[in-house]
């Protein structure tokens, strides 16, 4: 058990398919988050959630939809997406570290996202 | 803005030897976190260390330390007794504190590793 499970590991789609990542923590965290990860460019943060709210959308175009239902649960819904969409989508939970202040992550194993 | 590099996209090492990934950092806050971060072909991201930047004491996890030049921005990553299981990509990432509860890292390019046999 990893604390962060993320389903489906691997997806292929169409543009003009619809389809959902999924991801749940097990770990009692308060924050969420949605990062991706391209082949040639350093991860990015995509989304993030505290106590179920967004607090954070990274100029993400709104082919990607976050949702957020429970402080365990985290979606993100695509929609018409493009080729260039194709990449690793991390999700990950934290709680802040009362000694150090430090949020630290969790990460999950990805979903790997091919839009062809 | 804050950057974060990392100059060697590939390293390799023999197995029980000692390796030194570097990272480079700008920022104009005094106080800040560092960490690294190791992905292996599971594509699980696992915390290596992290430091606080108000320690000046460097951060140690048993065979992995850094070396924290907080003047130079660095942050290098030491690896000692390297084993098989340590391939991986290794990223380095910084984290504001005055993002709140945004837990927004920024990660350096990565750099892979190679532990050979």
């Amino acid at each position: 058990e990893t604390g962060v499970t993320q389903t489906p590991r691997h997806l292929v789609m169409g543009m003009t398919n619809k389809k959902s990542l999924k991801c749940e923590q097990h770990l009692g965290h308060n924050a969420m988050y949605w990062y991706k990860q391209s082949a040639k460019k350093p991860l990015e943060l995509m989304f993030v959630y505290n106590f179920k709210e967004q607090t954070e959308n990274n100029s993400v175009p709104s082919r990607f939809s976050p949702e957020c239902p429970n402080s365990s649960h985290l979606f993100l819904h695509l929609h018409t997406l493009q080729p260039e969409d194709s990449a690793l989508y991390l999700c990950a939970s934290s709680q802040e570290d009362s000694r150090s202040g430090a949020n630290v992550l969790t990460f999950g194993a990805g979903s790997r996202l091919t839009v062809l | 803005a804050q950057t974060v590099t990392q100059s060697q996209p590939e390293m390799s090492v023999q197995e029980a030897e000692t390796v030194t990934l570097s990272c480079t950092y700008d920022t104009s806050e005094s106080n800040y976190y560092l960490f690294w971060y190791k992905q292996p072909p599971s594509r699980q991201m696992i915390l290596v260390i992290r430091q606080e930047a108000y320690k000046q004491q460097n951060a140690t996890e048993n065979r992995f330390s850094v070396n924290f030049q907080k003047a130079a921005k660095s942050f290098s990553l030491k690896i000692s007794d390297s084993q098989l299981g340590d391939t991986a990509m290794y990223f380095c990432a910084f984290m504001s504190p005055y993002s709140g509860n945004t837990g927004k890292l920024i990660f350096g390019q990565g750099t892979t590793l190679q532990v050979k046999p």
